[in-house]
């Protein structure tokens, strides 16, 4: 019940295309969900977070959209750009818990 | 950068041997928190320090110890290396716990076990 499942594990997507991330989880009770992202050699940096009470959460080119009766949320990137290469998690708390993270996925944006 | 130091950047021993990892937190931040990460792997959560006291522990094995220091600076301790143990691990901090608040990560320590 504690866990988060992010998909797909590994990503390629076209320059100007959308790359779309998903996780799932079951613990109702969390109400957190930021977005990590990672460059190679280097530790995860905060990208965007949302709490439950918003369906959607945009910054830029990045929107986490949040279901909460599906106890789902995705992050999609749009215009998708070669610096935007990075691995991405998504991860999930409570003030009771720790933050669960999701295993990760590796996007790839090709020029 | 994120404000949070580790040392050392590189670290090659052999298995048997016990390494020191030191991490200062950014100004302010009282929580730190450790982290493994493996080749093409996700985050493992090892262990959080609050202001001096152990919060919260996650996979962190016997032969693995942390601690938070009074002037908020935090080691981690590994022992009895073996070549699984070799990864890069990540000293992370906040202002308090992981809800609600950006966790910023330093740039991690590889240690290399052989």
């Amino acid at each position: 019940q504690q866990q988060v499942k992010q998909s797909p594990q590994s990503l390629i997507v076209q320059k100007g295309g959308i790359s779309i991330i998903n996780c799932a989880y079951e613990n109702t009770a969390f109400d957190y969900f930021p977005w990590y992202q990672q460059f190679p050699g280097k530790g995860p940096a905060l990208l965007i977070a949302i709490r439950p009470d918003v369906s959607e959460k945009k910054e830029g080119r990045f929107t986490i959209s949040f279901n909460k009766s599906a106890k789902q949320f995705s992050l999609h990137i749009m215009d998708s750009q070669p610096g935007d290469s990075a691995t991405y998690f998504c991860s999930a708390s409570n003030s009771n818990y720790q933050l669960i993270w999701g295993a990760g996925t590796k996007l790839i944006i090709k020029p | 950068d994120s404000g949070v130091t580790q040392t050392p950047k590189h670290l090659i021993t052999a298995t048997g041997q016990r390494v020191t990892l030191r991490c200062s937190p950014r100004s302010g931040d009282l929580s730190v928190y450790w982290y493994q990460q493996s080749l093409d792997q996700g985050l493992q959560f090892l262990i959080q320090y609050y202001n001096g006291e152990e919060r919260a522990k996650g996979n962190i094995l016997e032969r693995f110890s942390a601690q938070q220091f009074p002037d908020l600076h935090s080691e981690l301790n590994l022992s009895s290396l073996e070549l699984g143990d070799s990864a890069l691990y990540f000293c992370a901090s906040s202002v308090e716990g992981a809800y609600g608040n950006t966790i910023y990560f330093g740039e991690g320590s590889w240690l290399t076990v052989v």
